[in-house]
């Protein structure tokens, strides 16, 4: 079964400093891999994805992931948080259907805290 | 363009009674997507409609969930009778369906916050 998985719960960094929050897939085919952030009181948005195009994706907000399919991971980056960075964000797989349709798996979600 | 719309935003109800949730998705878009997020997890899929047809509805308690979606176009999710497990926050997306959904950009409602006393 396809699954994904978020390394940390929290990550915690000090504004202008890097950004690594984790996310592990498993696939028996090769994937669609998304990351969307949820702010305090927002809805959920779209920040990048990936669908077998070039393997190092960019995003919104100076956010980028690069897909390894040898490491079956898909981490998120980012080379300098600023405090609006904080928020929810979650990992998700496309995951195939037999019906040859494609459902959506979110990870639990790691929370981002950033300090002055 | 408009967003996707849900209503209400807040619900409480006792247990045993129950509840609706309505979901208008952006104009255009074939997927709707039905999730529950509860307090410190990801978002859970309950159903997944392609026009109005079923894609999947693994995750759907059936016992006290129904969602329907009519004229593939607006959906709403019932739940009868709720538990106090129920409370969550509701969430619906929609997307434009392409590939069989397998690139799809999910665009979320603000979701409806469901407490169950």
């Amino acid at each position: 079964a396809q699954s994904v998985t978020q390394l940390d719960s929290h990550v915690s960094v000090s504004e202008g400093t890097p950004v690594l929050l984790r996310c592990n897939y498993s696939s028996s085919y090769s994937p669609s891999l998304f990351w969307y952030v949820q702010h305090p009181n927002k809805g959920l948005q779209l920040l990048l994805k990936y669908t077998s195009a070039a393997t190092l994706v960019k995003g919104i907000n100076g956010f980028e992931a690069e897909f390894k399919k040898s490491e079956t991971s898909f981490h998120l980056t980012k080379p300098s948080a600023h405090m609006s960075d904080a928020a929810e964000y979650f990992c998700v797989v496309s995951v195939s259907t037999s019906g040859g349709s494609y459902i959506p798996t979110f990870g639990r979600g790691t929370s981002l805290i950033v300090h002055p | 363009e408009a967003g996707v719309a849900q209503s209400p935003r807040y619900k409480i109800i006792e247990k045993r009674q129950s509840v609706a949730f309505w979901c208008n998705p952006i104009s255009g878009h074939a997927t709707l997507y039905w999730y529950q997020q509860i307090l410190g997890q990801g978002p859970k899929l309950l159903i997944q409609f392609q026009n109005n047809g079923v894609v999947d509805d693994s995750q759907l308690p059936k016992d006290r969930f129904s969602a329907e979606r009519l004229k593939g176009v607006d959906s709403t999710l019932k739940i009868q009778p709720a538990k106090l497990e129920d409370s969550a926050v509701y969430l619906c997306a929609s997307g434009r369906g392409l590939a069989g959904g397998r690139a799809d950009t999910q665009y979320f409602g603000p979701g409806t916050r469901l407490t169950v006393l």
